[in-house]
């Protein structure tokens, strides 16, 4: 199974900062890499699927980029509604497998 | 719009059986794989299932192989899964998904609201 490390588990930010997470797999995933938001009590809402593509509707304060194991995902200008907890999901084989997760919040 | 709504969940004792459906709409349900993810309270994200299209093909992860079904009813554009000999680390809420693009069983691109599933005696 590939294993994704995802960091930090949880960061504190202003408003206006920039945040990035990295997710590492533990093998080549050819950027088959997505990146999702969930909110308390919601479902996750995918923001970003193959490494940097944003859905439609989703702001391009999101961004991702990487390549082989190792990825990023940002946040440029964060503004509240962006506090949620962010995942990364590798989807090159199975068993998909998801990233721990990273809380964050607001400094 | 793309809609998933799950029903099922509930209390159920270690052992015992419990049956989840999802109601998809708004999308050609024949032509997406479909797929169920779970997460245990305060917990992360854990794939369960996946079904083909036609659902010839399912998948599991080691943790549920053998005690948990997927199937799916094209004609009724539903998605299933029984979970069978109930454990409590089952206990989680149960999302039920929809896969990016039509006949590629990839992403996870649209999520229901999920539904509970508690195992406890």
């Amino acid at each position: 199974d590939i294993q994704m490390t995802q960091s930090p588990p949880s960061l504190s930010a202003y408003l206006g900062d920039r945040v990035t997470i990295t997710c590492q797999a533990s093998q080549n995933i050819d950027k088959y890499i997505g990146w999702y938001q969930q909110k308390p009590g919601k479902p996750p809402r995918l923001l970003i699927r193959f490494t940097s593509r944003l859905e439609s509707g989703i702001p391009t304060r999101f961004s991702g980029s990487g390549s082989g194991r190792d990825y990023s995902f940002s946040i440029s200008n964060v503004e509240s509604e962006d506090i949620a907890s962010y995942y990364c999901l590798q989807y090159v084989k199975l068993p998909h497998t998801f990233g721990p997760g990273t809380k964050v919040e607001l400094k | 719009e793309v809609q998933l709504v799950e029903s099922g969940g509930g209390l159920e004792q270690p052992g015992r059986s419990l049956k989840l459906s999802c109601a998809a709409s708004g999308f050609t349900f024949t032509n997406y794989y479909m797929t169920w993810v779970r997460q245990a309270p305060k917990k992360g994200l854990e794939w369960v299932a996946t079904i083909s299209t036609s659902g010839s093909r399912t998948y599991f992860p080691d943790s549920v192989r053998g005690r948990f079904t997927i199937s799916r009813d094209n004609a009724q554009s539903s998605l299933f899964l029984q979970m069978n000999s109930l454990k409590s680390e089952d206990t989680a809420t149960y999302y039920c998904t929809r896969q990016g693009l039509p006949g590629y069983n990839d992403w996870f691109a649209f999520w229901g609201q999920g539904t509970l599933v508690t195992v406890s005696s």
